[in-house]
């Protein structure tokens, strides 16, 4: 088991340039999420899915951002005409729906780092 | 809804000393408790978490958090603090229905003094 991946660590883009993220959740794992996290605040939801399906999406979550999980894997975060106020770490975790042994334990990645210049 | 408040966005100790880092919960239903910690630059670890069995729950690197149900409270103690404790902590809360997403607090951030 190698935790949860992101992909790209750290990306610095253009305002109005469009970025993606990746996330590869803990294998077997039905339940992704991605939160936003900006300096000194804590993690915000912004979405999740149970396995291919979005299930629910928070108001954060503008018309510029989209998140897709196609075949209950991996999910990719994209944001369209960056501003620079997207500028933050967007985190992805996973977990599993039916393991109440684990107490709905959420794991996190490490997170992708968003600066909009 | 849920939410937890954390009281204190900074507290520091010396090393050697008690930790103990305050969390506050709101919630209509009973709820799971959890604990993270995140380094710079990287992401949440979990330290604990309440899932309603014991109210007493012990987690990774000797921190353990007490479940009080009468106070709202899921208060983060350690009995001596090292260096390597210093990071920001994160309180947070979920329900076992729907879509059992985390609600965090704004975080507490330790500082371990030599």
């Amino acid at each position: 088991d190698t935790g949860v991946s992101q992909n790209p660590r750290h990306k610095i883009t253009k305002r109005g340039q469009n970025v993606t993220f990746r996330c590869d959740p803990i294998s077997e794992h039905n339940r992704l999420y991605w939160y936003r996290q900006t300096l000194g605040q804590g993690p915000e939801f912004l979405t999740y899915f149970q396995n291919e399906a979005q299930l629910e999406k928070s108001r954060l979550l503008s018309d510029r951002f989209s998140a897709e999980r196609p075949k209950g894997s991996f999910s990719t975060l994209e944001i369209q005409r960056t501003e620079q106020g997207d500028s933050a770490m967007y985190l992805c975790a996973s977990s599993f729906l039916f393991d109440r042994a684990s107490g709905n334990t959420i794991y996190f990645g490490e997170g992708s780092w968003l600066t909009v210049v | 809804a849920q939410s937890v408040t954390q009281l204190g966005s900074h507290v520091s100790v010396s090393e050697g000393a008690l930790v103990l880092l305050r969390c506050n919960y709101s919630s209509s239903v009973p709820p799971y408790l959890f604990w993270y910690v995140q380094y710079p630059n990287q992401g949440l670890q979990l330290l604990l978490k309440y899932t309603s069995a014991a109210t007493l729950v012990k987690g990774i690197n000797g921190f353990e958090a007490e479940f009080k149900k009468s106070e709202t409270s899921f208060h983060l103690t350690k009995p001596s603090a090292h260096m390597s404790d210093a990071a920001e902590y994160f309180c947070a809360v979920s329900k076992d229905t729907g879509r059992r997403a985390l609600t965090f607090g704004s975080g507490t951030r330790l500082q371990v003094q030599p």
